[in-house]
């Protein structure tokens, strides 16, 4: 039961250009959602949250959007960086944290 | 920032051996930790909860008997995979609360434990 799903395993992107990794969920209690950043041979760090009663984060250069009514959110990078090439991974936290499958970020120098 | 701790990064033995994976929160006391497995191109899947000084609570799916959570300090807990075989082959990542599970705290992750069993 993934309740959390990124169906995007993989996404190129120039450098300087506006990245925007996307994430569904079914689980409508989720309170939280959260985005993380792995880089090979490494834990995830954490990136930027949304509390489920808003619908944008902003944090630098990093703006997390959500649509309760879609059940979806984004993670828009602008501009992006070669350095933001990693695996995202999203989460909804409701006692317990759902993480999903990760989409693994290329930026093109 | 808050700094998990995991260790060994990687490990490969003998198909029998019990295997211990060792997760320390090094500048924040942590209730709670969690321990995830992840396969190749999947995403973390949660083994357990880590509740400190009580027993841990294991997701669906998961032999406590097998992968043994031991949550003795604020600081620690460990995984011990016992007489593990080559399906237990995985890459295990532990991570730990600051707060309570719900809020908006993030879980700090480990660098995970490469575990091959020949």
């Amino acid at each position: 039961d993934q309740q959390v799903k990124q169906n995007s395993p993989s996404l190129s992107v120039q450098e300087g250009r506006i990245s925007i990794l996307n994430c569904d969920y079914t689980n409508s209690m989720f309170d939280y959602f959260l985005w993380y950043k792995k880089y090979p041979a490494e834990g995830p760090t954490f990136l930027i949250s949304i509390s489920s009663i808003k619908d944008k984060n902003e944090d630098g250069r990093f703006t997390v959007f959500l649509n309760k009514s879609a059940k979806h959110l984004s993670l828009h990078i602008v501009p992006s960086q070669p350095g933001d090439s990693a695996v995202y991974f999203c989460a909804g936290n409701f006692n317990k944290f759902y993480f999903g499958s990760g989409t693994k970020l290329n930026v093109k120098p | 920032g808050a700094v998990v701790s995991q260790h060994p990064s990687w490990v490969i033995c003998k198909s029998g051996t019990s295997v211990k994976i060792e997760c320390r929160s090094l500048d924040f006391q942590a209730t709670t930790m969690f321990w995830y497995r992840q396969f190749p191109k999947q995403s973390l899947m949660l083994m357990a909860t880590s509740n400190e000084g009580s027993k841990a609570t294991y997701e669906q799916g998961v032999e406590k008997d097998k992968f043994l959570i031991n949550h003795a300090s604020l600081t620690l807990s460990t995984l011990t995979v016992t007489s593990a075989h080559p399906e237990d082959s995985s890459f295990y990542i532990c991570s730990a609360l600051r707060g309570a599970v719900g809020g908006n705290q993030p879980q700090h992750f480990g660098d995970g434990t490469r575990l091959s069993i020949l």
